[in-house]
């Protein structure tokens, strides 16, 4: 089973900031996801990464293969990017491999 | 509806009670995910489903849980005899290739 580290587990900064969430994982896979979910809400696909580098808006997300680790990257924080954000893997297995999830990082922009 | 639906949105059950949860996930979607998400924690995988078959259940804790999806769209997850440690929010996920798509989550409290 893939293992899912994410850092840090809780993060609070000024808006503004640069923020960086980082995953790194233990067993090869086919791709990597970065979801956002609210508190009481649903959670929803930020970016789905197999390679490379991916930027919608202020946010940008990166993966090394070789390193077995991806980031997402916040620019100028604003206090509606309060979430919790997950990084997610699918195994190189392909077909029938659900999502193994990271624990999260609760992200707290303060005004 | 455009997204992936989930009923109920919450549910209290005493314990032995059981309790079905519903998704309804988008059109055409061939993929099925069911989570579960306790407290603080990032979701787990349940089970899996490619249009009405069930390819992956290695998730489920145990024999009182059981999903179906008989014609390959909506999907029941149903759990007999709950108990406490079964509290926490259910997630149905639809996908195509490329990414993912999430309810909002049924949050079952069993007392």
């Amino acid at each position: 089973k893939n293992e899912v580290e994410q850092s840090p587990q809780n993060l609070t900064a000024q808006e503004g900031e640069f923020i960086t969430i980082n995953c790194s994982y233990s067993v090869g896979i086919s791709a990597l996801h970065w979801l956002q979910q609210h508190p009481g809400g649903g959670i929803v696909s930020l970016f789905m990464l197999s390679s490379g580098k991916k930027k919608h808006g202020r946010l940008i997300a990166t993966i090394n293969i070789q390193e077995k680790h991806s980031s997402l990257h916040i620019t100028a924080s604003h206090p509606r990017d309060s979430a919790v954000y997950i990084c997610a893997v699918r195994g190189s297995g392909g077909g029938a491999d659900g999502l193994t999830f990271g624990k999260g990082t609760h992200l707290i922009i303060q005004p | 509806g455009a997204g992936v639906s989930q009923s109920p949105r919450y549910k209290v059950a005493k314990r032995g009670q059981d309790v079905a949860l519903r998704c309804d996930p988008i059109s055409g979607h061939v993929s099925l995910f069911w989570y579960q998400q306790a407290l603080g924690q990032g979701p787990e995988f349940l089970t899996y489903f490619q249009n009405e078959a069930q390819l992956d259940k290695s998730g489920l804790p145990s024999d009182r849980f059981f999903a179906e999806r008989p014609e390959g769209s909506v999907s029941t997850l149903k759990i007999q005899r709950t108990q406490q440690e079964d509290s926490a929010v259910y997630l149905c996920a639809s996908s195509p290739r490329n990414t993912i798509y999430f309810g909002e989550g049924s949050w079952l409290t069993v007392v």
